[in-house]
């Protein structure tokens, strides 16, 4: 079974601009969640997709944003990008129904984002 | 407010020996307790996991320790390999929570041959 695929690899952009990212689940999985790693900050908890609907959010601006396709397939979206924004962006899936939660999650390997 | 703390950045281990890392939280609600693994340029991968309905799990060289009166939880290794030299997340969820983990800062174990 394929893992959770990240696309791109990495990505150089300038500040002001916006980023789409990529992530194909493990097949079957149903649950998208994305996590922001930095430095200083360590791993946070962007926001997670179920069903193409965002059951959980975390503490990031507006200009962060997300998206499941039917495919549980997802991206997510940064606009006006700063430089504080460079950082390693994961993403990862689990089976997850409804009402199932403590689910081990499955990363995938991320996007370096550096933003300049 | 970190409400998962790993307090030491990076730990040393004589390959074959114990390792034990330790993390700390403070938000009550978490019920649910993981330890991920990550090594460079790759995601973190699952290691072990305690509900918190239980003090202690085990699988093969890895023991999760969990005391919810100290709001404490504690990995073990052993023996310790080289291979298993990584970076260690302890990571907490509660219920209702969906997939949203708040992760400790890591630990950086390095096991010397």
């Amino acid at each position: 079974k394929a893992g959770v695929t990240q696309t791109p690899r990495y990505l150089i952009k300038t500040r002001g601009q916006q980023v789409t990212l990529s992530c194909s689940p493990i097949s079957g999985h149903r649950s998208v969640s994305w996590y922001q790693q930095t430095p200083g900050q360590g791993l946070q908890f962007l926001f997670e997709y179920f069903s193409e609907t965002q059951r959980n959010k975390g503490n990031f601006p507006g200009r962060f944003s997300g998206r499941q396709f039917s495919n549980s397939r997802s991206e997510m979206n940064v606009s006006t990008l700063e430089l504080g924004d460079s950082a390693l962006y994961l993403c990862a899936s689990s089976l997850n129904g409804p009402g199932q939660t403590n689910e081990k999650l499955f990363f995938g390997s991320g996007t370096q984002l550096s933003v300049l | 407010d970190q409400q998962v703390k790993q307090n030491s950045p990076s730990l040393s281990v004589q390959e074959g020996r114990i390792s034990i890392l330790n993390c700390d939280y403070t938000n009550s609600m978490f019920d649910y307790f993981l330890w991920y693994k990550k090594y460079p340029a790759e995601g973190p991968t699952f290691l072990i996991s305690i509900s918190s309905i239980k003090d202690k799990n085990e699988d093969g060289r890895f023991t999760v320790f969990l005391n919810k009166s100290a709001k404490h939880l504690s990995l073990h290794i052993v023996p310790s390999q080289p291979g298993d030299s990584a970076v260690y997340f302890c990571a907490a969820s509660y219920n209702n929570a969906g997939n949203m983990l708040t992760f400790g800062g890591g630990t950086r174990l390095m096991v010397k041959p």
